[in-house]
């Protein structure tokens, strides 16, 4: 079956840097785009960014552009998110989500269980 | 960057009630909107898709409506299992495909 399994989160100081990584199962990685996704602690759902099947498209939330980088690779079945300059509101559950398409629409049809980011001294 | 708003941010109800769960959207987003089910600790899954399509293996007491701004989450007839908050998400054009902030089903 489909599967996603997050990890790399952690405790990390402000200004600080982190490595998430998605390995995935059951399916054919390299045939789908891929997103991050967050929940700050009681909070709703923040998109964070996605990639494209073969890596070349890439989107990223205001928020986090310019210091988080998506990237896959389609050998080892990863997704990864490089976080850098990490600030106490990027303290979230961090999602991979497998991404869908049917007549134009996409969805995120897959996610993994989460991987906890703490940012704080 | 495209604005979500759900209503309402939460509701009280009671098994077997019929729910009814709007998001509306700051700009047409045609049919470009899902619907995801998140239950306390857990990763949200995929109900609807493109507005009105049941995703594989959801409950036909599920059901979504509307184009363009406004859109409607239909649970028929509530079930234990469907207390949980809800989201819905546009997926019109390119990234960044924003959520609403939520809804949030619970036990009158």
């Amino acid at each position: 079956q489909v599967q996603l399994v997050e990890s790399g989160g952690g405790l990390v100081k402000p200004g600080g840097s982190l490595r998430l990584s998605c390995a995935a199962s059951g399916f054919s990685f390299r045939d789908y785009y891929m997103s991050w996704i967050r929940q700050a602690p009681e909070r709703g759902l923040e998109w964070v960014s996605y990639i494209s099947r073969s890596g070349d498209t890439i989107y990223y939330a205001d928020s986090v552009k310019g210091r988080f980088i998506i990237s896959r690779d389609n050998a080892k079945n990863s997704l990864y998110l490089q976080m850098g300059s990490l600030r106490a509101e990027d303290t979230a559950i961090y999602y991979c989500a497998r991404g869908g398409c049917r007549g134009g629409s996409c969805y995120l049809d897959a996610w993994g269980q989460g991987t906890l980011v703490t940012v704080s001294s | 960057d495209i604005q979500m708003t759900q209503s309402p941010s939460s509701l009280s109800t009671s098994i077997g009630d019929r729910v009814t769960i709007t998001c509306r959207a700051s700009q047409n987003i045609r049919t470009f909107l899902n619907w995801y089910q998140q239950k306390p600790g857990k990763a949200p899954k995929l109900l609807i898709y493109a507005a009105s399509n049941l995703h594989s293996g959801v409950p036909s007491r599920f059901s979504g409506s509307g184009s363009g701004t406004d859109f409607t989450l239909t649970i028929s007839s509530l079930q234990p299992e469907d207390f949980a908050t809800y989201y819905c998400q546009q997926s019109y054009n390119t990234p960044p495909w924003t959520f609403g902030l939520g809804t949030k089903v619970e036990i009158k």
